[in-house]
């Protein structure tokens, strides 16, 4: 139980393009799902945090209209990198939680998705 | 504000031996979660084993135990019986009580190698 899948796996895209990545609760319902970026041998850091139904809650220096997050259903949130340049080439990952707000709520996470821009 | 330390980059350890892996914590909350997951090379996020602020006894999960010392702010995990496999990288976490939005704050990670 508790399986995030995210597609796709990884994206090659010209620079200026704009690229989605699904993130997928597959058997639970997520009320709220996080989105990471991870560089090389560095750790993660939290971008936003998705509840469904409302807007997404960025952290402190990502730039909103440029990671556009959509929560649309209890199994799935979305993440658009909008004019993706060479610096937002990075490792995509997403987790969901089976109940919110609880410090006993374990986040699974989903494979990532490996972006590429060109 | 929170804070997660891991002050070992990397640990070598042989096959079928155990190893420690440390993780140091700061938190003004009173409820609070501690996690560890592992990170093959794959990338995937594997949990591994949770422990409450309130939980007396230490976690354990398989060949996986933390060893919590609260009033020293330590979870430290323990894999007993090294395997090829285990070789990955380990991060430990802290998630925060319901004002923190169920948010985790990851340390630094340690790269872990297992020698055949």
């Amino acid at each position: 139980g508790a399986v995030v899948s995210q597609h796709p796996s990884w994206v090659i895209c010209k620079s200026g393009t704009s690229v989605k990545i699904e993130c997928r609760s597959l058997d639970f319902q997520a009320t709220t799902m996080f989105w990471y970026r991870q560089f090389p041998k560095q750790s993660l850091m939290l971008m936003a945090t998705s509840n469904e139904g409302s807007k997404a809650t960025y952290e402190q220096g990502v730039e909103k209209d440029k990671f556009l997050i959509n929560h649309a259903s209890l199994t799935l949130s979305t993440l658009t990198v909008t004019s993706a340049h060479p610096e937002d080439s990075s490792f995509y990952i997403c987790s969901a939680t089976i109940a919110g707000g609880q410090s006993t709520d374990t986040q699974y996470f989903g494979p990532g998705t490996r972006l590429t821009v060109l | 504000a929170q804070k997660i330390t891991q002050t070992q980059p990397g640990m070598f350890v042989q096959e079928k031996e155990a190893v420690t892996l440390d993780c140091t914590y700061d938190t003004s909350d009173q409820s609070y979660g501690l996690f560890w997951y592992k990170q093959p090379s794959s990338g995937e996020m594997i949990f591994l084993i949770y422990q409450g602020s309130y939980d007396e006894q230490n976690a354990t999960e398989g060949r996986y135990s933390l060893n919590f010392q609260k009033a020293r702010k330590s979870a430290n995990l323990v894999i007993s019986a090294s395997q090829l496999g285990d070789s990955a990288m380990y991060f430990c976490a802290m998630r925060g009580g319901y004002n923190q939005g169920g948010k985790l704050i990851f340390g630094q990670g340690t790269e872990l190698s297992v020698k055949p």
